[in-house]
């Protein structure tokens, strides 16, 4: 079965570090997503492309975290500097999408990170 | 803008039963899609079933089906023949084409099955 690939799985890092997480979304998908789970707000949009062009960031602390597709094969989510406020699942998910048809979205396994 | 409520935030069943988890949700458009994923605690997300606005018939697959009431904006999940291996988080989702197909999901519901 075809698979959104994310890394870290794990990540621990001090508080002002740089933490870049990866994605790698199933080939042939023309959308990507960043989702965000915490306890406390549960899953929250941070951003999303369509044909690695991005639709809509403001789910994202603007000052901090970017979001970028370099192509088609990597989605990164970039966080600098990092805060104990950003430990949280971070989620990669991508599909086939258009105008007037959607399906499912395939999810990565998520980046667990943990700023301390 | 959407919301999805899930007003169950835990559920238990024992094995072998069926079980219904609740969904609404809330909007003004008359095509778009709703979903249930699963959540174990390993933490993937998997989609379990997805249902179209437009169709009338509601989706099935094997085990799991939905009750999917368009005019009373709802959109529960019935597990038929609880298994263990069906303990997780199960999240509604909804997404409308127009705007980006973007995935709103609600707060969740934790199935707990037992013995």
């Amino acid at each position: 079965d075809a698979r959104v690939t994310q890394t870290p799985r794990h990540k621990v890092t001090e508080m002002g570090q740089e933490v870049t997480m990866r994605c790698q979304p199933i080939l042939g998908h023309n959308t990507v997503f960043w989702y965000r789970q915490t306890m406390m707000q549960g899953l929250e949009l941070l951003a999303y492309f369509r044909n690695r062009a991005p639709l809509d960031d403001s789910g994202m602390p603007k000052d901090r975290f970017s979001a970028e597709m370099p192509d088609a094969t990597l989605a990164t989510l970039k966080i600098q500097p990092s805060e104990p406020r950003d430990s949280a699942v971070y989620f990669c998910a991508s599909g086939l999408a258009t105008p007037t048809v959607a399906y499912g979205y395939t999810f990565g396994s998520g980046t667990r990170l943990t700023v301390v | 803008a959407q919301t999805v409520t899930q007003s169950q935030p835990e559920m238990s069943v024992q094995e072998a039963e069926t079980v219904t988890l609740s969904c609404t949700y809330d909007t003004s458009e008359s095509n778009y899609y709703l979903f249930w994923y699963k959540q174990p605690p390993s933490r993937q997300m998997i989609l379990v079933i997805r249902q179209e606005a437009y169709k009338q018939q509601n989706a099935t697959e094997n085990r799991f089906s939905v009750n999917f009431q368009k005019a009373a904006k709802s959109f529960s999940l019935k597990i038929s023949d609880s298994q263990l291996g069906d303990t997780a988080m199960y999240f509604c989702a909804f997404m409308k084409p127009r705007g980006g197909n973007k995935l709103t999901f609600g707060t969740g519901t934790q199935l707990k099955v037992e013995l």
